[in-house]
């Protein structure tokens, strides 16, 4: 059972466009989504976090959006860059709980 | 640099053979995960355990199985390997001296090759 949807699963965008990635969760108790970014080799690190009390949160280029009624959330990297090629994973938690579960992940490429 | 350390970083071996992962965790760190990465599941949590305790299980097959030492680095031992085992498997760790922030740190992964 997923429970964490993600979608696109790959994505290409002209640098300085802007790159939308969604998420969907099922599980309310979840109170926790953070963002995940992976560059090839590596371990994916934590681009950016949300909890529920607030509908955005943003930081540089980065920007979540949350609706806590639709159980979705998105991602949206702003003005792209080729450095922001990537795998991109949505994930949720319960806060307390650090089991976190991911969403299938977002190849994302940035074309000059 | 995450501060988590994964050995080895590539493994290949044969079908029915057992086989290792090692992970030290961040310094401090109590929590340790082990995920498994495919192309096509994503990122599926396997297990956590804090301070030496199994503290969640996910979808780990009863052929795996983890502990977590006194030192509080963690190994992952997969035995009967199957064609299908070949993944990523990534640890990560989390609640320095039980501190909450949500963030995981992961490692760089240990890539398995079943052949």
């Amino acid at each position: 059972q997923q429970q964490v949807k993600q979608s696109p699963q790959s994505l290409i965008v002209q640098k300085g466009g802007i790159s939308i990635i969604n998420c969907a969760y099922e599980n309310t108790a979840f109170d926790y989504f953070p963002w995940y970014q992976q560059f090839p080799g590596k371990g994916p690190a934590l681009l950016i976090a949300i909890r529920p009390d607030v509908s955005e949160k943003k930081e540089g280029r980065f920007t979540i959006s949350f609706n806590k009624s639709a159980k979705q959330f998105s991602l949206h990297i702003m003005d792209s860059q080729p450095g922001d090629s990537a795998t991109y994973f949505c994930a949720a938690s319960i806060w307390g709980y650090q089991k976190v579960t991911f969403g299938i992940g977002t190849k994302l490429q940035v074309i000059p | 640099d995450s501060g988590v350390t994964q050995t080895p970083k590539h493994l290949i071996t044969a079908t029915g053979q057992r086989v290792t992962l090692r992970c030290s965790p961040r310094s401090g760190d109590l929590s340790v995960y082990w995920y498994q990465q495919s192309l096509d599941q994503g990122l599926q949590f396997l297990i956590q355990y804090y301070n030496g305790e199994e503290r969640a299980k996910g979808n780990i097959l009863e052929r795996f199985s983890a502990q977590q030492f006194p030192d509080l680095h963690s190994e992952l031992n997969l035995s009967s390997l199957e064609l299908g085992d070949s993944a990523l498997y990534f640890c990560a760790s989390s609640e320095r001296s039980g501190s909450l922030t949500g963030e995981l740190f992961f490692g760089e992964g240990s890539r398995l090759t079943v052949l």
